[in-house]
């Protein structure tokens, strides 16, 4: 296992179309978190995993924006009826429970550009 | 609630120069602080992190201190090569002790070192 994968890397999408972003954690990694980057802004968090449970989703922009972990393992995040606002890049990462200041490791980022 | 605040890039040093790039955060409680690097084309990486005040995170060359007094974070090298130009986020940990690392970003900081 290399790190966190994400899928597609680029998505370019007209306005009002819906979009899917998929993450694969670090395999014992139980924790996964989505972020969404925009230019010359650090990452904003957005949601949070503990296993299959989304333990924290207030931080979602709209009711818009849905993610899922079924099993526990990989997640999708979903952007429905997508706006130019939503142009960004976000991101996934992924961490080990259990652990004060542990670390959380990224992948390298889907791109949204909304046309 | 809580934030970060990073000094504004780009920074441009020549190659053995001294960096700093300060950080400040406003954070209730005891957070943790961190210090993500993202190189081109890459994901962000944990670059050094410290838990509680007082502690020195370092790696790579690269230090900083948690000042809970100054509630600063300061990034700081003796001397840069050009394989450090990166942006470089300073970040703290929301959530409980213990628990997810909820992480708040600053904005970055882009260092461009040259021979």
């Amino acid at each position: 296992d290399t790190g966190v994968s994400q899928d597609p890397r680029h998505k370019i999408t007209k306005r009002g179309q819906n979009v899917t972003f998929r993450c694969d954690p670090i395999s014992e990694h139980n924790r996964l978190y989505w972020y969404r980057q925009t230019l010359g802004q650090g990452p904003e968090f957005l949601t949070y995993f503990q296993n299959e449970a989304q333990l924290e989703k207030s931080r979602l922009l709209s009711d818009r924006f849905s993610a899922e972990r079924p099993k526990g393992s990989f997640s999708t995040l979903e952007i429905q009826r997508t706006e130019q606002g939503d142009s960004a890049m976000y991101l996934c990462a992924s961490s080990a429970s259990g652990r004060q200041g542990g670390e959380l490791f990224f992948g390298e980022g889907s791109r949204l550009t909304v046309l | 609630g809580n934030s970060v605040t990073q000094m504004e890039g780009p920074v441009t040093l020549s190659e053995e120069a001294f960096l700093t790039i300060n950080c400040t955060y406003t954070a209730t409680g005891y957070p943790s602080l961190f210090w993500y690097v993202q190189y081109p084309g890459e994901g962000l990486q944990l670059l050094l992190k410290a838990t509680k005040a007082d502690d020195k995170g370092s790696n790579k060359g690269f230090e900083a201190t948690y000042r809970k007094e100054t509630t600063s974070f300061h990034l700081e090298k003796g001397s840069v090569q050009v394989s450090d130009s990166a942006v470089y986020f300073c970040a703290l940990s929301e959530g409980e002790t213990g628990g997810y690392n909820k992480l708040i970003f600053g904005a970055g900081t882009r260092l461009a070192v040259h021979p």
